[in-house]
């Protein structure tokens, strides 16, 4: 299967920082995919997003496909972005999941 | 808006006893999935389907089956409960565009 690696793996922010979360992965894919695990334990679709750059509000998100990693940018973090950020990939049916970023925003 | 539902939300269960989770989604995706995800490993692939009719394994299918009668419903059924199999599990859909789109969980725990 493909290995997906996120770092940093904790992230402690104060209110208001901003941060970059990697997702680096082992093969070439055709559907990358980030999600947000909130502290109730609910998935939340992010951005979906197999190359190129995507906006939402203060969440960003850049995949360089030919390198094999994509970035999320959180700007101006506010508390309820606290929980885990998981990234996906896919080159067909199966999903792989790296461990994800637990973040932690600090008011 | 139901979009992927599952139940039950938490379970108890004792070595051996058998269960089902059920999932259901009314978005007529046709790619349908189990994850587990387990404390400091991510979400792990069990097993998924792309139609009524289709499945096939994920990565960690071992104690777990599926089947997949009609677009709607995904159910996953444990024959023989073990403690390794305390997790929790997310069914997951997808459409045409790629996207999964995740219920809420259901919590197990196997004593």
């Amino acid at each position: 299967g493909i290995q997906v690696e996120q770092s940093p793996p904790d992230l402690i922010l104060q209110e208001g920082a901003n941060s970059t979360l990697r997702c680096n992965f082992s093969d070439s894919v055709n559907n990358l995919q980030w999600f947000h695990q909130n502290p109730w334990g609910q998935l939340i679709n992010l951005f979906y997003i197999p190359s190129g750059t995507k906006q939402n509000g203060r969440l960003s998100a850049t995949t360089v496909a030919t390198e094999r990693y994509s970035l999320l940018y959180i700007s101006s973090s506010q508390t309820t972005d606290s929980g885990v950020y998981f990234c996906a990939v896919s080159t067909g049916n199966q999903f792989y999941f790296g461990t994800g970023t637990s973040l932690t925003v600090i008011p | 808006n139901a979009g992927v539902t599952q139940t039950p939300k938490f379970q108890v269960l004792k070595t051996g006893q058998s269960m089902t989770l059920q999932c259901a989604q009314d978005m007529n995706h046709e790619y349908m999935s189990w994850y587990r995800q387990d404390p400091g490993m991510g979400l792990r692939l069990i097993h998924y389907s792309v139609g009524a009719g289709i499945t096939d394994q994920g990565e960690v299918p071992n104690g777990y089956n599926v089947s997949r009668s009609t677009t709607e419903d995904f159910p996953l059924r444990l024959l023989s409960a073990a403690p390794s199999q305390t997790s929790v599990y997310f069914c997951a859909s997808g459409g045409a565009g790629g996207e999964l789109f995740f219920g809420e969980g259901s919590r197990l725990t196997v004593l």
